[in-house]
C-alpha cells in the first residue's frame, strides 16, 4: 500500500504563507473528494485540520485552507505563526473504504 | 466530550499476537455513519492506516496487513478491539485508535484520537 507523496520539509518566516503538496493517484486523491490534513506536534496525537479537501472543523483557524487539482492536494497555511511548527500529514480515501496517509512534512517557522 | 483510550501490552515477543483495546466515550458505535479506526506510527516515521470498523459492522483493512489484522466491536462496552498476529520488530510503533463520523465519515477522516499506546516488539 503506497503512501501519498509529500515534501519532507517546508519552511517559512512568521507572517508568510506556505503550501504543502500531497500527490497521489486517480485511485485515491484524484478519484475522491475525501482528502484530510492532520497537524501533529512532537509527542502528541494528530489533529484534524482539513477534511473533504477544503473544509475546516470547528475551532481550526481560517489561516489553514485546502484545495485539490487532479491527483495533487494542497494545504496552505497563511500568516505563519510559531505554533504552526509541526509535522503535517495528508490522508485520502482509497477504494474499498481504505484510508492512506502521506509521507509527512515537517514545517519549520524560521 | 469525545474521548478514546488505547490499552494493551507495551511489550510483545516476535511471532506473538497483539491485542489492543480502544475504549471510548461521548459517541455511540451504533449511530449511523460512525466508525473507529486504528492507525500506527513507528518511531520517527509517518502515520500508517491499519483498519476501520463502522456502526453497521462493515470492516476494512490495509491491503498489506490484511492477513494479520482483525477488528471487532462491542457496542455495549463502547470498545473496539484490534488483533495483529505474527508480530515482528518492524511492528514496533505507537498505535492510535480514532473516531470518524462527527464532521465526516470516510476512512481517512478522524476528528478525535486517543493518546496512543507504544508497543515494542522484542525478544
Amino acid at each position: 500500500q503506497s503512501a501519498l507523496t509529500q515534501p519532507a520539509s517546508v519552511s517559512g518566516s512568521p507572517g508568510q504563507s506556505i503550501t504543502i503538496s500531497c500527490t497521489g493517484t486517480s485511485s485515491d486523491v484524484g478519484g475522491y473528494n475525501y482528502v484530510s490534513w492532520y497537524q501533529q506536534h512532537p509527542g502528541k496525537d494528530p489533529k484534524l485540520m482539513i477534511y473533504d479537501v477544503s473544509n475546516r472543523p470547528s475551532g481550526v483557524s481560517n489561516r489553514f485552507s485546502g484545495s485539490k487539482s487532479g491527483n495533487t492536494a494542497s494545504l496552505t497555511i497563511s500568516g505563519l505563526q510559531a505554533e504552526d511548527e509541526a509535522d503535517y500529514y495528508c490522508s485520502s480515501y482509497r477504494s474499498s473504504r481504505i484510508g492512506v496517509f502521506g509521507t509527512g512534512t515537517k514545517v519549520t517557522v524560521l | 466530550q469525545i474521548t478514546l483510550k488505547e490499552s494493551g501490552p507495551t511489550l510483545v515477543k516476535p511471532t506473538q499476537t497483539l491485542t489492543l483495546t480502544c475504549t471510548f466515550s461521548g459517541f455511540s458505535l451504533s449511530s449511523t455513519g460512525v466508525g473507529v479506526g486504528w492507525i500506527r506510527q513507528a518511531p520517527g516515521k509517518a502515520l500508517e492506516w491499519l483498519a476501520l470498523i463502522y456502526w453497521n459492522d462493515d470492516k476494512s483493512y490495509s491491503p498489506s496487513l490484511k492477513s494479520r489484522l482483525t477488528i471487532t466491536k462491542d457496542t455495549s462496552k463502547n470498545q473496539v478491539v484490534l488483533t495483529m498476529t505474527n508480530m515482528d520488530p518492524v511492528d514496533t510503533a505507537t498505535y492510535y485508535c480514532a473516531h470518524t463520523g462527527r464532521h465526516c465519515s470516510s476512512a481517512n477522516c478522524y476528528t478525535d484520537w486517543g493518546q496512543g499506546t507504544l508497543v515494542t516488539v522484542s525478544s
